[in-house]
């Protein structure tokens, strides 16, 4: 069983470089979220999906951008990184009943 | 804003001992859920608390859900070791825009 795929697991990029987050879900979910976590603290909400063509910014949406062509996939784009930007991303979707919010295994991005 | 605090931030407990976890948020919610995140790992659901006056258990865990009160709590029973992790509730948001607003987090260490 599949669930929530991320890649990459870990990555380490320089400041001002650019990359993308990959998520992909197998369970035909609509909502679809990413969410950052620092050190010690708790998950911050980046962006969400309600479906294919639908995103909007969640708590904080500045350096990132989103996109979502599909049901299965919601990519993550980190443009112009930066140190601030070191953090776990944490991928996740839920089902349309809301019972259960799954999570991705997480990727470990460090910004030097 | 929708706030989510929890207290306390952290707990240090002995084996056997009983203890609460309370997680207050700011604004109307009549859903709200509970995970358990082990240190590297992503986040495991517990509980998901959909209506006013709810209550789930799972062995030494039990989480209620007081929507007037705008808090819920996660009380632990006869701690364990195996216990030990850091616990957030998450809420959503209640407006239809299916936003998940964690908190901060509980991080609990059981001693032996």
């Amino acid at each position: 069983n599949a669930g929530v795929t991320q890649t990459p697991k870990f990555r380490i990029l320089k400041i001002g470089q650019s990359m993308t987050l990959q998520c992909t879900q197998d369970m035909n979910h609509n909502y679809m979220y990413w969410y950052r976590q620092d050190p010690g603290m708790g998950l911050k909400l980046i962006y969400y999906s309600v479906g294919a063509g639908i995103t909007d910014k969640g708590e904080v949406p500045n350096g990132y951008n989103v996109s979502r062509s599909t049901t299965e996939d919601f990519p993550l784009r980190l443009e112009l990184a930066a140190p601030s930007q070191t953090s776990v991303y944490f991928c996740a979707s839920r089902d349309a009943a809301g019972n259960t919010i799954y999570f991705g295994e997480g990727s470990w991005l460090t910004v030097v | 804003e929708l706030k989510v605090e929890q207290n306390p931030l952290f707990l240090s407990m002995q084996e056997g001992k009983n203890y609460t976890i309370y997680c207050n948020y700011s604004t109307t919610s009549d859903r709200l859920y509970w995970y358990r995140q082990d240190p590297g790992k992503s986040l495991e659901s517990l509980f998901v608390l959909l209506s006013n006056g709810a209550v789930k258990q799972e062995g030494r865990l039990m989480a209620s859900l007081d929507t007037k009160a705008r808090l819920s709590t996660l009380h632990i029973t006869a701690a364990v070791h195996d216990l030990s992790a850091t616990y957030f509730c998450a809420v959503d948001l209640n407006s239809g825009t299916y936003k998940y607003i964690f908190g901060t987090g509980t991080r609990l260490k059981v001693l032996a």
